[in-house]
């Protein structure tokens, strides 16, 4: 039973170009989330999707940012025109649902803006 | 807004001696409580939860935490630390409350550093 994957491990974009970055959540779990981690600084969260539905998208910047959990198929976090701010690891953890606690975290993807 | 705050941003101490991990929080209900460790370049590896019940919680790799709630804390424990426990500790609550939101907001980290 394979844990919540994410991919890339590693991502590197030059300024203005468009990163997308993969999650698959855990079997049995329908419920994700992602969180970005800035250099010497806690996870701040981003999004709350379940399938084919953003839920809490609070934490996400307003602009370039988007996320998608389809029916089928990973949750996509998609940066439009990256600027090298945006340079950070960016994880998704998923879960069985609201108030479980029960979230597993990927190993994450490092985004480098060159 | 709900907050996480860990005091101590660096720690270190000598292996075979005892640590605590202090986290406080600012909610005016009894969220869900959680301890999360991370090792250099790795994903986060869930220590223990506090849900309910029980103020005492242990964990893998020989962790406890205690929740107070007069004190708003969930301070982490280990009796004898190994050199192997070096890495960043994560404190976070989840302050679901059936309204949507079910994020976790986590504190800035502890990195923790193991002497031989």
């Amino acid at each position: 039973n394979a844990g919540v994957m994410q991919n890339p491990r590693h991502l590197v974009r030059r300024r203005g170009q468009e990163a997308r970055l993969r999650c698959s959540p855990m079997k049995g779990h329908s419920h994700v989330y992602w969180y970005r981690q800035l250099p010497e600084e806690g996870l701040k969260f981003m999004v709350y999707l379940q399938k084919e539905n953003i839920i809490d998208e609070s934490g996400m910047p307003k602009e370039r940012f988007s996320a998608e959990f389809p029916k089928e198929g990973p949750s996509i976090l998609r940066i439009q025109q990256v600027v090298r701010g945006d340079s950070a690891a960016y994880f998704c953890a998923s879960s069985t649902g609201q108030g479980s606690g029960g979230y597993t975290f990927g190993s994450g993807t490092r985004l480098t803006v060159v | 807004a709900q907050s996480v705050t860990q005091p101590d941003i660096h720690i270190t101490v000598s292996e075979g001696a005892s640590l605590e991990l202090r986290c406080n929080y600012s909610y005016g209900a009894t969220p869900y409580l959680f301890w999360y460790v991370q090792s250099p370049g790795q994903g986060l590896q869930l220590l223990l939860k506090y849900f309910s019940g029980d103020t005492l919680v242990q964990g893998i790799k020989g962790f406890e935490a205690e929740f107070k709630r007069s004190q708003s804390s969930f301070n982490l424990r280990k009796p004898s630390v190994q050199w192997s426990d070096t890495a960043e500790y994560f404190c976070a609550v989840n302050m679901y409350s059936g309204g949507g939101a079910d994020g976790l907001t986590f504190g800035k980290g502890t990195h923790l550093i193991i002497q031989p």
